[in-house]
């Protein structure tokens, strides 16, 4: 079983559409979750920090569950530039070292 | 621009050769990671050094090497290349390694063994 698993997508949706990605994580003591972005054939770039409370920026909207072990982030109103793949990414520290562990990402394509 | 540089930024190796990637991190980051990223995979963690001590390890054989120089920066070597080197490999850096720092990439560089 991988340690952070993610849609399999690819999710392919129009402009303005609301799209949902979910993750599960199998590691309990992770202690910092993430979902990055990355476009084709460039470096993962955060997208934003989730919170147990909920967190919103702008048109994204990320959510934890420690009890479920489950994240999810919402995009609303698409844009043509959200085309990307989305890292579902966990933090722990393995020793004295913080790993992230990542999911094997979610293609999303806006169309026009 | 996070000021995490790498280089090459493509190369390409022949099976059993040996390579060296380097990063200069972001000024003041004293925690540098290696990260490598399949085709069609996410990340996966290889190493991390702190003020120029390995002390973290992924899940990858010896022949995975590096190292961190007193400026922060770091090199990874990779002994006996094997096709499924093949890769981007992705140095992140990040101002220590406590969960409130943020962790930042670099564009990568691209390996294709032959």
């Amino acid at each position: 079983r991988k340690e952070v698993e993610q849609d399999p997508g690819p999710f392919n949706v129009p402009e303005g559409a609301t799209v949902a990605f979910n993750c599960t994580y199998s590691n309990s003591a992770s202690q910092s979750f993430f979902w990055y972005r990355q476009d084709c054939r460039k470096e993962p770039k955060l997208l934003m920090s989730v919170y147990s409370s909920g967190n919103e920026d702008g048109r994204f909207t990320a959510q934890l569950n420690r009890a479920s072990q489950y994240i999810s982030l919402l995009i609303r109103d698409s844009k043509l530039s959200d085309s990307a793949t989305y890292l579902c990414v966990v933090s722990l520290f393995s020793g004295s070292a913080r790993q992230l562990t990542f999911g094997s990402g979610t293609q999303l394509t806006v169309l026009p | 621009e996070t000021g995490v540089t790498q280089s090459p930024t493509h190369l390409i190796k022949t099976r059993g050769q040996q390579v060296t990637l380097r990063c200069s991190s972001q000024s003041g980051h004293n925690t540098v990671s290696w990260y490598q990223q399949a085709l069609g995979q996410g990340p996966q963690f290889i190493f991390q050094y702190y003020r120029e001590e390995e002390n973290g390890r992924g899940n990858f054989p010896p022949r995975f090497s590096g190292l961190q120089f007193p400026n922060y920066s770091s090199e990874l070597n990779v002994n006996a290349l094997e096709l499924d080197d093949s890769a981007l490999y992705l140095c992140a850096s990040s101002a220590g390694r406590d969960s409130g720092n943020t962790i930042y990439f670099g564009e990568g560089s691209w390996l294709t063994v032959v």
